[in-house]
């Protein structure tokens, strides 16, 4: 069965940079996008881009744009999303998720999550 | 972007009660209209996809309609696992965005 599994939770400071990894399973790595999806606390879900896997072009919201690298290593399966210059606000969930369909926009499949704490 | 609203943000229902959520669009979106249930400190759940289509393994009484902009996912016999928040997203397209959700308690 389709498998995401995402890295642990991380603590970092304002200004810092993380970045956290989905590995996939039970499916051809290379011929589904990969989405990422923030939460806040409390809050509701945030697209944030979209990885093909098969050539490792992305396509990220505007409000990322900068800020946000997505990534992919097809030896492992696993794809990465890199955000940098944190803010308190950057505090949330992340969530990689598996796209099929129209435009490869349904998310059929989700990671665990992985929280990330921005702190100072 | 288009924007994606939801009503009611929240609701109590019973079980045995029939639960209708609604979600508009700010243009047509023509059928790309998604819904996810999420559980607390759970990840979402795709729910129902192109307005009106179940995946396997979801149970009928999830039903969705719509199309262009209004959108409707109903609840019928409310079960004790379904007391969840809800979701709608639209893949028309980027950036994908999803409404701010309904919870069902």
């Amino acid at each position: 069965q389709v498998q995401l599994v995402q890295s642990g939770a991380e603590v970092t400071k304002p200004g810092a940079s993380v970045k956290v990894s989905c590995r996939a399973s039970g499916y051809t790595f290379n011929t589904f996008y990969m989405h990422w999806v923030r939460q806040a606390p409390g809050q509701g879900l945030e697209w944030m881009g979209i990885i093909n896997p098969s050539d490792g072009t992305t396509h990220y919201a505007q409000k990322f744009q900068g800020r946000v690298t997505m990534t992919r290593d097809t030896s492992t399966s696993t794809v990465y999303m890199d955000l940098s210059s944190l803010r308190f606000e950057d505090t949330a969930v992340y969530y990689c998720a598996r796209g099929v369909g129209y435009g490869s926009g349904t998310h059929d499949s989700w990671g665990q999550g992985t929280l990330v704490s921005v702190s100072s | 972007d288009i924007q994606m609203t939801q009503s009611p943000s929240s609701l109590s229902a019973s079980v045995g009660d029939r639960v209708t959520i609604t979600c508009r669009a700010s243009q047509s979106i023509r059928s790309y209209l998604n819904w996810y249930q999420q559980k607390p400190g759970k990840a979402p759940k795709l729910l129902i996809y192109t307005a009106s289509s179940l995946p396997s393994g979801v149970p009928s009484r999830f039903s969705g309609i719509g199309s262009g902009t209004d959108f409707t996912l109903t609840i019928s016999n409310l079960q004790p696992e379904d007391f969840a928040t809800y979701f709608c997203q639209q893949n028309y397209n980027s950036p994908f965005t999803f409404g701010p959700g309904t919870k069902v308690d």
